[in-house]
């Protein structure tokens, strides 16, 4: 079965910092992966997602994210955090389980920016 | 542009009056999902539909029900919301969901939810 895990519920950053958001996965077969943006009040946007090919996959509003296969991880970084960042973070996971490819999310890690 | 809609933004209901919530599309995506997320928590699935078929998910209370009288339209109807159904609903689509590059979900802004 397919899963997600997100390490760290909060985190903080500086404006201007490097943000690293931690997601790690467990699939029993090659996953597509995604990261999703939430802001307050307001649905889910994809921010990116990895499919197949090149592992290192960018994103909107200057995101990225690599996935690593041997570390069954698929973290999302940004060099320079901005105000506008500050919301909460969504990794999901989809496989392909029981012919379903409905993805399975992480429980989130909320960013706080720092002026 | 091509969008998913919610309405209302904010519901406000009395513990047991049935309410519904409504979401439209127009990407004309097959599949249509609610979720439930409560406070900084993941979304959680309650159902969708493939087209007319309805695919409830095992842990949904029989309290949650859905409607999809047509393609562009889905319907959340909870029957007698208790204090606990007080949430976001988020609705969702996509074009399939057996087929890898067919699965990216499309959101809505979400109805939240507030039961007195």
């Amino acid at each position: 079965a397919q899963s997600v895990t997100q390490l760290g519920s909060h985190v903080s950053v500086s404006e201007g910092a490097l943000v690293l958001l931690r997601c790690n996965y467990s699939s029993s077969v090659p996953p597509y992966l995604f990261w999703y943006v939430q802001y307050p009040n307001q649905g889910l946007q994809l921010l990116l997602k990895y499919t197949t090919g090149a592992t290192l996959v960018k994103g909107i509003n200057g995101f990225e994210a690599e996935f690593k296969k041997s570390e069954t991880s698929f973290h999302l970084t940004k060099p320079s955090a901005h105000m506008s960042d500050a919301a909460e973070y969504f990794c999901a996971v989809s496989d392909g389980t029981g012919g379903s490819y409905i993805p399975t999310f992480g429980r989130g890690t909320s960013l706080i920016v720092h002026p | 542009d091509a969008m998913v809609i919610q309405n209302p933004r904010y519901q406000v209901t009395q513990f047991g009056k049935p309410v519904t919530l409504s979401c439209s599309q127009t990407l004309n995506h097959n599949v249509m999902y609610w979720y439930q997320q409560k406070s900084s928590q993941a979304p959680k699935l309650l159902f969708h539909y493939y087209d007319k078929d309805f695919n409830n998910e095992a842990d949904t209370p029989d309290n949650f029900q859905s409607r999809r009288p047509n393609t562009s339209f889905c319907f959340l109807d909870i029957r007698s919301p208790g204090l606990g159904d007080a949430a976001m609903y988020l609705c969702a689509t996509s074009r399939d969901t057996g087929t890898p590059s067919y699965n990216e979900q499309f959101f809505g802004p979400g109805t939240r939810l507030t039961v007195l």
